[in-house]
């Protein structure tokens, strides 16, 4: 059972344009939300968060979105840059839970053209 | 750099062998959690090690086993190993063993079982 879905095994920016990747979860348990990016032969690295008591987060070009009602959360990267290509990953947790209630979607690959 | 360091970054052995993977974390991390990523899946959690003790169990089989040293580093053993072990071993760092916030990844260690 997937808890967190991500539903675009990758996807494919313009430098400078928009990049919107999307993640929807089930377990209405999770309260807390975080994306990290992960470059080939690397480990994956923290990006950013949010907490389930707001809708909207910003870190410099990066917005994540959440939806609570859709259960769906998205990171908004912009404007795209060719270094932000790498494969993301959304994950979910339980604020109760501690670091091992963390539930990670399966990546999106995102590749930015020049 | 993360200030996880995972060794070895590449394994090569056949069915029935026996691997053990060694993490060492951040200076200052007391908790060590280790998960396997397998072909086209998330980040599947197996262990957790609390300033040496174990924490959490998530879906790590019997055949794997884990411990955390009093220097705070942890091997993760992986025996009579199967074609369906192969997979991505990441080890990740955090101060405490609670909350919901960042974990630091190293940058893994390649399982290849032929």
């Amino acid at each position: 059972d997937q808890q967190v879905k991500q539903n675009s095994p990758s996807l494919s920016v313009q430098e400078g344009r928009i990049s919107i990747l999307n993640c929807d979860y089930t377990n209405s348990m999770f309260d807390y939300f975080l994306w990290y990016k992960k470059y080939p032969a690397e480990g994956p690295t923290f990006l950013i968060s949010i907490s389930s008591i707001k809708d909207k987060n910003e870190d410099g070009r990066f917005t994540v979105f959440l939806n609570k009602s859709a259960k769906h959360l998205s990171l908004h990267i912009v404007p795209s840059q060719p270094g932000d290509s790498a494969v993301y990953f959304c994950a979910a947790s339980p604020t109760a839970g501690g670091y091992q209630k963390v539930t990670f979607g399966t990546g999106t690959k995102l590749q930015v053209i020049p | 750099d993360s200030g996880v360091t995972q060794t070895p970054k590449h394994l090569i052995t056949a069915t029935g062998q026996r691997v053990t993977l060694r993490c060492s974390p951040r200076s200052g991390d007391l908790s060590v959690y280790w998960y396997q990523q397998s072909l086209d899946q998330g980040l599947q959690f197996l262990i957790q090690y609390y300033n040496g003790e174990e924490r959490a169990k998530g879906n790590i089989l019997e055949r794997f086993s884990a411990q955390q040293f009093p220097d705070l580093h942890s091997e993760l053993n992986l025996s009579s190993l199967e074609l369906g072990d192969s997979a991505l071993y990441f080890c990740a760092s955090a101060r405490g063993d609670y909350g919901a916030g960042e974990l630091f990844f190293g940058e893994g260690s390649r399982l290849t079982v032929l």
